[in-house]
């Protein structure tokens, strides 16, 4: 039921800006808000964006979020090694009544 | 700090039935609604079902309705999802993630481990 595409992989070398997009439609991402979720490999997943653009306390401010209509986008700047991981955007979709995923990006640390 | 515990995970044959506990602590688990979220093995994350803090609404996923029920006892601080007819791609991670406050946008905030189901014959 992932009706939110998101590219398969983003690398960077350490210091760079990496960004993620996040493609959904009117019914998904265009009349709800978005987060975003991090997964280290081996854990549960961690909440690192809600609200399209607020970070949880603990989170660093190197990452950030934003939406335009259909489409939201997380970026990374000053990538480091300890950011290699799964990333995933979720919103709620008002004609599936249900929570819809991203089909999830590998984040990779040149 | 929130805590989430999953149980009940294991090897279920094709059609058996399974019942996955979350146990909840840290928190005042009645006032937060609650959900289901698996990952199947090497695969993405994909949201099962939610139940809000008095369990008046209830949503699922459209490939566990009919199979699927979700349900939370506020006085054990625990919820639960009671999995009948189980297939084989319904083999994954299950994990109980719980929401922020109400109105807060903060779904999925705090995440268990997660508790494996593995349906194969």
């Amino acid at each position: 039921q992932s009706v939110l595409t998101q590219p398969p992989s983003a690398s960077g070398t350490p210091g760079q800006r990496v960004t993620i997009s996040c493609s959904g439609s009117s019914s998904s991402i265009g009349s709800n808000i978005v987060n975003w979720y991090q997964q280290l490999p081996g854990t549960a997943p961690k909440l690192l964006i809600y609200n399209n653009n607020q970070r949880p306390s603990g989170v660093p401010d190197r990452f950030s979020g934003s939406k335009s209509g259909t489409s939201a986008s997380l970026a990374i700047s000053g990538l480091q090694s300890e950011d290699e991981a799964d990333y995933y955007c979720v919103t709620w979709d008002d004609s599936l009544r249900g929570f819809v995923f991203g089909t999830g990006t590998k984040v990779t640390a040149l | 700090e929130a805590q989430l515990v999953e149980s009940g995970g294991g090897l279920v044959q094709p059609g058996g039935s399974l019942r996955l506990s979350c146990a909840a602590s840290g928190f005042t688990f009645s006032s937060y609604s609650m959900n289901w979220v698996r990952q199947a093995p090497g695969k993405g994350l994909e949201w099962v079902s939610y139940i809000s803090s008095s369990s008046s609404s209830i949503y699922y996923t459209d490939s566990v309705k009919g199979r699927f029920t979700i349900s939370r006892d506020n006085a054990k601080n625990s919820l639960y999802l009671q999995m009948s007819s189980l297939r084989d791609e319904d083999t994954a991670v299950y994990y109980c993630a719980k929401d922020g406050p109400s109105g807060s946008y903060e779904f999925f905030q705090h995440w268990g481990q997660g508790t494996l189901v593995t349906v194969s014959s």
